[in-house]
C-alpha cells in the first residue's frame, strides 16, 4: 500500500532563503509525481509534474527532483518570498491504479 | 473550459438536507476525481470517473453519498441527509487520460460545505 510522507510538517523561514521540502513514498513503482500548492481555504494548484523517466523539473524559482529507487522527491524553492507561504503537497499514483495518494503537506511560512 | 470549475464555492446547509455539488472538468479530460478534505486533514479519495462510468467508488463514505457524470463532462456529487461530519471542502480534479499515469491532475477551487 502506497504511503506518502512529507517532512517537515511546518517550516518558517525569513524572506530570501533557499529551502527544500521533502517527500518520500513507500512504493517506487510510480508513473509520475506531482507537487501542488494549496492556499488556505482554496483548492490545489499544480506546480510541477515529474514523469518516472525524469530526474527533475524546473519552473521559475521551483525545482523538483525525483529519485524513484530511493522513494524520494524534493522541492527546492529559491529566494523565497512571502507570497510563497502556503501548504505544499506531493502526490503519487500507485502502479496499476489511477488514484493519487497525497502526503499530509508541508505548511510553509515566509516572513517578510 | 480553461480550468476545472466547481459550484457553488460555498454552501451552508441544515443537518438532514440534501446537497448537490457540481464539477465542470477541463474540456476533453476523460478522467474525473472527487476528493474530500476535512479541516486540517489530508485529501481523502471519494470516487473516480472514466468517461461516464465510475470504476472506483471505494472512497464514498456511506450510501448517503452518490455521484454521476454525464456527457463525459459535468459531474454532480450528491449528499443526502447531510450530517455535521460531512462538513469539508470537496475538491474535483480532472486528467487528460485514463488514470493519472502520465498526465497529472488539475484541480478546481473546491466547494466548502458547512452543515449546521
Amino acid at each position: 500500500k502506497q504511503e506518502v510522507t512529507q517532512i517537515p510538517a511546518a517550516l518558517s523561514v525569513p524572506e530570501g532563503e533557499n529551502l527544500v521540502l521533502n517527500c518520500s513514498f513507500t512504493d517506487s513503482a510510480i508513473y509520475n509525481l506531482q507537487w501542488f500548492r494549496q492556499d488556505p481555504g482554496k483548492g490545489l494548484t499544480s506546480l510541477l509534474l515529474i514523469q518516472s523517466s525524469q530526474r527533475e523539473q524546473t519552473s521559475g524559482r521551483l525545482n523538483a527532483s525525483l529519485d524513484k529507487s530511493s522513494g524520494r522527491s524534493t522541492l527546492y524553492i529559491a529566494a523565497s518570498q512571502p507570497g510563497d507561504s502556503a501548504t505544499y503537497l506531493c502526490a503519487v499514483p500507485t502502479s496499476g491504479t489511477y488514484k493519487y495518494i497525497f502526503g499530509t503537506g508541508t505548511r510553509l511560512k515566509v516572513l517578510a | 473550459g480553461a480550468g476545472v470549475s466547481q459550484s457553488p464555492s460555498n454552501k451552508v446547509t441544515e443537518k438532514g438536507k440534501d446537497v448537490e455539488l457540481r464539477c465542470d472538468p477541463i474540456s476533453g479530460h476523460t478522467a474525473l476525481y472527487w476528493y474530500r478534505q476535512r479541516l486540517g486533514q489530508g485529501l481523502e479519495f471519494l470516487i473516480y470517473f472514466q468517461g461516464n462510468s465510475a470504476p472506483d467508488k471505494s472512497g464514498l463514505p456511506s450510501d448517503r453519498f452518490s455521484a454521476e457524470r454525464t456527457g463525459e463532462s459535468v459531474s454532480t456529487l450528491t449528499i443526502q441527509r447531510t450530517q455535521q461530519e460531512d462538513s469539508a471542502v470537496y475538491l474535483c480534479a480532472s486528467s487528460l487520460g485514463p488514470g493519472a499515469q502520465n498526465y497529472g491532475y488539475t484541480f478546481g477551487s473546491g466547494t466548502r460545505l458547512t452543515v449546521v
